[in-house]
């Protein structure tokens, strides 16, 4: 099956930083998704970006599915943004199964 | 516009014990699907229904583990009998359905612990 690899695995930043977060994967996908997985479990939506660019207050996310890749970068970061991003695929010519990576544990700190 | 939800929130058993967790999708959602998460790894798909289908249950462990959709709305997931194993977070998602794939919304979960 697809692999999906998320670097780096951990992150501390201070208030204010600005980050970015990558997303790997091993085959051609169709459907890219990145989620924010706060401290009480809830995935939470931040983009659906299968390819090209998008932007949503302090975050953007950017995938070149040519080159199996997806970027997410935080600005100007807040300890709310703190918690697990995952990147999550499918690969094309399956059905809609979401296959997750392996998560960055980002915490923001004072 | 409501959320997936899912219920209970939280559950304890003991190991061999049975239980069930419910899940009703976005409005409009014909495809439902079910995530186990383990502690520290990411959700993994254990079973996707569109309607009352079952499109994709591979990774479903049959021994133990059903889910139904009768009228194509709200789902049920059950674990009969329960094992140490088992204890994670069971999500609902749901998306729509079509010439997708379609953005997945999930809910907040099924907290189990299973002693």
């Amino acid at each position: 099956g697809i692999q999906v690899e998320q670097s780096p695995p951990d992150l501390i930043l201070q208030e204010g930083a600005n980050s970015t977060l990558r997303c790997n994967f091993s085959d051609s996908v169709n459907n890219l998704q990145w989620f924010h997985q706060n401290p009480w479990g809830q995935l939470i939506n931040l983009f659906y970006i299968p390819s090209g660019t998008k932007q949503n207050g302090r975050l953007s996310a950017t995938t070149v599915a040519t080159e199996r890749y997806s970027l997410l970068y935080i600005s100007s970061s807040q300890t709310t943004d703190s918690g697990v991003y995952f990147c999550a695929v499918v690969m094309t010519g399956t059905a809609s199964k979401l296959t997750f990576g392996t998560g960055t544990r980002l915490q923001v700190t004072l | 516009e409501a959320g997936v939800a899912q219920s209970p929130r939280y559950k304890i058993i003991e190991k061999r014990q049975s239980v069930a967790f419910w899940c009703n999708p976005i409005s409009g959602h014909a495809t439902l699907y079910w995530y186990q998460q383990i502690l520290g790894q990411g959700p993994k798909l254990l079973i996707q229904f569109q309607n009352n289908g079952v499109v994709d249950d591979s990774q479903l462990p049959k021994d133990r583990f059903s889910a139904e959709r009768l009228k194509g709305v709200d789902s049920t997931l059950k674990i009969q009998p329960a094992k140490l194993e088992d204890s994670a977070v069971y999500l609902c998602a749901s998306s729509l359905t079509g010439t997708g794939p379609y953005e997945q919304y999930f809910g907040p979960g099924t907290r189990l612990t299973v002693t």
